[in-house]
């Protein structure tokens, strides 16, 4: 079973539009990372957020985390038709370092 | 390219087969990890090998084993197929898999049984 929900499901917006995406999960983790998939694909590593922190920039990536409301939000500003995509968000527990994947939000970005 | 490779890219089989999935981490790397991800179940954990050794294990069926070897490419073994078990396999690897690192992972091999 997944560890946790995204929210959207699903989000269509214009290229220059920002994107943002949000991801939930049940139990204390070491750290949250997020990831891309492009259709069928593999996985794209984006970032990664420890549970200390709050807030994480990597380009037009910027990643929030409140360990206290169990969540974590991915914005990803002024879109590009490339930035289609499936993300995810994936937990790492405190017990050890498997991922646990939430169901992924499909971003579309129209050009 | 994340530096997994995985092979083969496509498998195409018949219920009741057996297969092989090959994976090579990423150079340096002593951690792989297995998932599988299909409609029903999305992305999940199989087995995590660190240096030869099994580390932790997820939902993975008991017609599925794995190992490292020596060279620390790892394998994925399907026995009996079933129709549920085409999905998308992937590999990651990571340094040493023990404690807060990011995982990289492979192209993926996708599985079909009909």
């Amino acid at each position: 079973s997944q560890q946790g929900e995204e929210d959207p499901q699903a989000l269509s917006i214009q290229e220059g539009e920002n994107a943002t995406m949000n991801c939930s999960y049940k139990t204390s983790i070491n750290n949250l990372q997020w990831y891309r998939q492009n259709s069928g694909r593999g996985l794209v590593h984006l970032i990664l957020i420890r549970s200390n922190e709050r807030e994480k920039h990597s380009g037009r990536l910027r990643v929030t985390l409140d360990t206290s409301k169990k969540s974590s939000s991915l914005l990803i500003t002024a879109s590009r038709a490339a930035d289609t995509a499936s993300y995810f968000c994936a937990t790492a527990e405190t017990s050890g370092s498997r991922l646990t994947f939430g169901e992924g939000t499909q971003l579309t970005v129209n050009p | 390219d994340s530096g997994v490779t995985q092979t083969p890219k496509h498998l195409i089989t018949a219920t009741g087969q057996r297969v092989t999935l090959r994976c090579s981490p990423r150079s340096g790397d002593l951690s792989v990890y297995w998932y599988q991800q299909s409609l029903d179940q999305g992305l999940q954990f199989l087995i995590q090998y660190y240096n030869g050794e099994e580390r932790a294990k997820g939902n993975i069926l008991e017609r599925f084993s794995a190992q490292q070897f020596p060279d620390l490419h790892s394998e994925l073994n399907l026995s009996s197929l079933e129709l549920g078990d085409s999905a998308l396999y992937f590999c990651a690897s990571s340094v040493e898999g023990t404690r807060v690192e990011t995982q990289y992972f492979g192209p993926g091999t996708r599985l079909l049984v009909l």
